[in-house]
């Protein structure tokens, strides 16, 4: 069975004190890692794919790594403005059904004071 | 703009009552999926649908119903069935082939569901 655990459930930062989520994951053959963005009341938001061991992708004062057992989201001098809750998901590998669908973590809920 | 619209943000269900949530997409996807999201879980998948005239039965289907009867359109329907639901509701769309595609799942902004 595929698996996603998050840690921490909840961060809070200062303005400017970088850190780090992780997303550790066991999934029968990767053929995604996802990572979004959630602000309350609202829908994810599409932040990043990673698809294999040793990519990274970056976005204004976030990026994304890869290993073959987690992920991690860094975030740089973060702002008040990236408070969320950061959910991972992964997309595992075919299935007799094909359906592809995410098995999702329970998410990082980030707070940054002024 | 290009996006997934889900409609009502809030709805209220009364006892032995059937409610239609409704998710419409314009961004030309075959994939459309509904996930359920409770407190400190994680979301999880009730239904999807890789093509119109065809959908599956998710994780938590129990006490739910869907059609795609429209590539634009994925109504989710809570029957009186499913006793737990109240939860955020969100419908996804995905591009490429299908399910078979692993490009990145896009949300709307969800519907609100609660037990009068």
């Amino acid at each position: 069975e595929d698996q996603v655990t998050q840690s921490p459930e909840a961060l809070r930062l200062q303005e400017g004190e970088s850190s780090s989520l992780n997303c550790s994951y066991t999934v029968s053959g990767l053929r995604g890692l996802f990572w979004y963005r959630q602000d309350p009341g609202k829908g994810p938001e599409f932040l990043f794919t990673l698809y294999s061991a040793g990519e990274e992708k970056e976005k204004e004062r976030l990026k994304a790594t890869l290993t073959k057992k987690e992920s991690f989201l860094h975030i740089t001098a973060p702002k008040p403005e990236d408070s969320a809750t950061y959910l991972c998901a992964v997309q595992a590998g075919a299935t007799d059904t094909g359906r592809r669908a995410l098995t999702f973590g329970s998410g990082t809920r980030l707070q940054v004071q002024p | 703009d290009g996006g997934i619209t889900q409609s009502p943000k809030y709805l209220f269900r009364k006892e032995g009552q059937n409610v239609t949530l409704s998710c419409e997409q314009n961004l030309n996807h075959d994939a459309m999926y509904w996930y359920r999201q409770d407190p400190g879980q994680g979301l999880r998948l009730i239904y999807y649908s890789q093509i119109v005239n065809d959908f599956q039965k998710g994780d938590i289907a129990e006490g739910y119903s869907v059609s795609r009867e429209k590539k634009e359109s994925f109504p989710l329907t809570v029957t009186s069935a499913q006793k737990n639901p109240t939860a955020f509701y969100l419908c996804a769309s995905k591009g490429g082939q299908g399910g078979y595609s692993n490009q990145p799942q896009h949300f709307g902004d969800g519907t609100r569901l609660s037990i009068l």
